[in-house]
């Protein structure tokens, strides 16, 4: 089974702090993806990469960056957090050649800027 | 750029009812892949079932089924004899077919599903 893992469950972080979401997947997967979960809004894409040291933009880019440095690991940066962006963040992972685009997400970590 | 919209916030029906889901989205693509997930009160999503664009068949995964209607561009998921265990936030989701599969999910706001004993 694919396995995502994400460093914290929940995280509570000060106003202008620098903030580091981790995700490690351990299926050999190229692509990896944030998301940001919020109520009545659904799920919005960050970023995303599809291989070590790319990356690429999603919807929602602003006051965000990523870092992929190994294939299994992608961090998702909060360079000045802001109470804006207390949310539930998913890390998601899939394989390039499956022909199935099928995502496969992480737990979650809950994330409180105060 | 695609949306995808979820036109039921919530639904609660009965043990052992069949339940349909609402998902209606928008694109300008061709080839596509849908999708309905499951989100539970542990957060973990778990992939419902899936539906390639160009398989007129509609997917089938045990007790859950979909009504894939590509020319109405409506995507609905049926719940057949509802279990408790299927409490859930539901998801429905669009990817463009990329071929690499690189591209991200856009979400319907979802549909909070309450099955009552």
């Amino acid at each position: 089974d694919v396995k995502v893992t994400q460093s914290s469950r929940y995280l509570v972080k000060r106003t202008g702090e620098k903030v580091f979401l981790e995700c490690v997947q351990d299926m050999d997967h190229e692509n990896m993806f944030w998301y940001r979960q919020d109520p009545g809004l659904g799920l919005r894409l960050i970023y995303f990469s599809y291989d070590v040291k790319m990356k690429e933009k999603g919807d929602i880019p602003e006051g965000y960056s990523v870092s992929r440095e190994k294939k299994e690991r992608f961090s998702l940066i909060l360079e000045s957090a802001s109470t804006n962006q207390t949310s539930m963040y998913l890390c998601a992972s899939s394989l390039l050649t499956s022909g199935k685009n099928e995502q496969y997400f992480g737990p979650g970590t809950r994330l409180t800027v105060t | 750029a695609q949306t995808v919209t979820q036109s039921q916030p919530e639904m609660s029906v009965q043990e052992a009812e069949t339940v349909t889901l609402s998902c209606t989205y928008d694109t300008s693509e061709n080839n596509y892949y849908l999708f309905w997930y499951k989100q539970p009160p542990s957060r973990q999503m778990i992939l419902v079932i899936r539906q390639e664009a160009y398989k007129q068949q509609n997917a089938t995964e045990n007790r859950f089924s979909v009504n894939f209607q590509k020319a109405a561009k409506s995507f609905s998921l049926k719940i057949s004899d509802s279990q408790l265990g299927d409490t859930a936030m539901y998801f429905c989701a669009f990817t463009s077919y990329s071929g690499g599969g690189a591209d991200g999910l856009t979400f319907g706001k979802g549909t909070h599903l309450i099955i009552q004993p």
